[in-house]
């Protein structure tokens, strides 16, 4: 089993749309997890992280399941700047940087 | 100007040449890593630096060879590489606060690598 497991889309939404992306992870130790996006030939960004009680920035909302191990990611009206990779991240020994990465969720905002 | 620079941006070499990739931070942090970026893979983590000391190798082959000579520079030398190796490298750096942190990583824009 992956380590973090995304399906990596793409997904093809019209602007304006909800859309929400799932990761999973399989050390159950792991302490701290994240997302971050990736637009296309550029490098990956911190989006947010994802604390167990959710947060929410504007219009992404992170939420984190510690029993099923795994973290979702909801983007409400759905922006063209939206397009890119989206990259779920784990820590999986709480201390250090040794961040584990998914391969990514592709997505496509369309007009 | 980014905060993590990395040169060259592109590089075609064979696989009997040496050359170096370059990476330099201006955000004043004290832990840097290399990654490796394949296509329809995950980022793989290669070396990270903390205080200018090695704290990990993940199993990398000895044809990458990575120096820190400060807290600022980064280098990845490259000695008889194979196609395989041919990927986009992105360095990166954080600021290590010991008993905390933040998961933000601070990444160059990547060296994308072609081994003939």
């Amino acid at each position: 089993r992956k380590e973090v497991e995304q399906d990596p889309g793409p997904f093809n939404v019209p602007e304006g749309a909800t859309v929400a992306f799932n990761c999973t992870y399989s050390n159950s130790a792991s302490q701290s997890f994240f997302w971050y996006r990736q637009d296309c030939r550029k490098e990956p960004k911190l989006l947010m992280s994802v604390y167990s009680s959710g947060n929410e920035d504007g219009r992404f909302t992170a939420q984190l399941n510690r029993a099923s191990q795994y973290i979702s990611l909801l983007i409400r009206d759905s922006k063209l700047s939206d397009s890119a990779t989206y990259l779920c991240v784990v820590n999986p020994t709480g201390g250090g940087n040794k961040l584990t990465f998914g391969t990514g969720t592709q997505l496509k905002v369309e007009l | 100007e980014t905060g993590v620079t990395q040169t060259p941006r592109h590089l075609v070499m064979g696989m009997t040449n040496k050359k170096s990739l370059k990476c330099e931070q201006h955000l004043g942090h004290n832990a840097m890593y290399w990654y490796k970026q394949s296509a329809k893979k995950p980022l793989e983590l290669m070396f990270v630096y903390s205080l200018e000391e090695r704290v990990e190798n993940n199993s990398v082959p000895s044809r990458f060879s990575p120096e820190c000579p400060n807290s600022s520079h980064l280098f990845l030398h490259l000695h008889t590489l194979q196609p395989e190796d041919s990927a986009l490298y992105l360095c990166a750096s954080s600021q290590d606060r010991s008993g905390t942190y933040t998961g933000e990583l601070f990444f160059g824009e990547g060296s994308r690598l072609t081994v003939l």
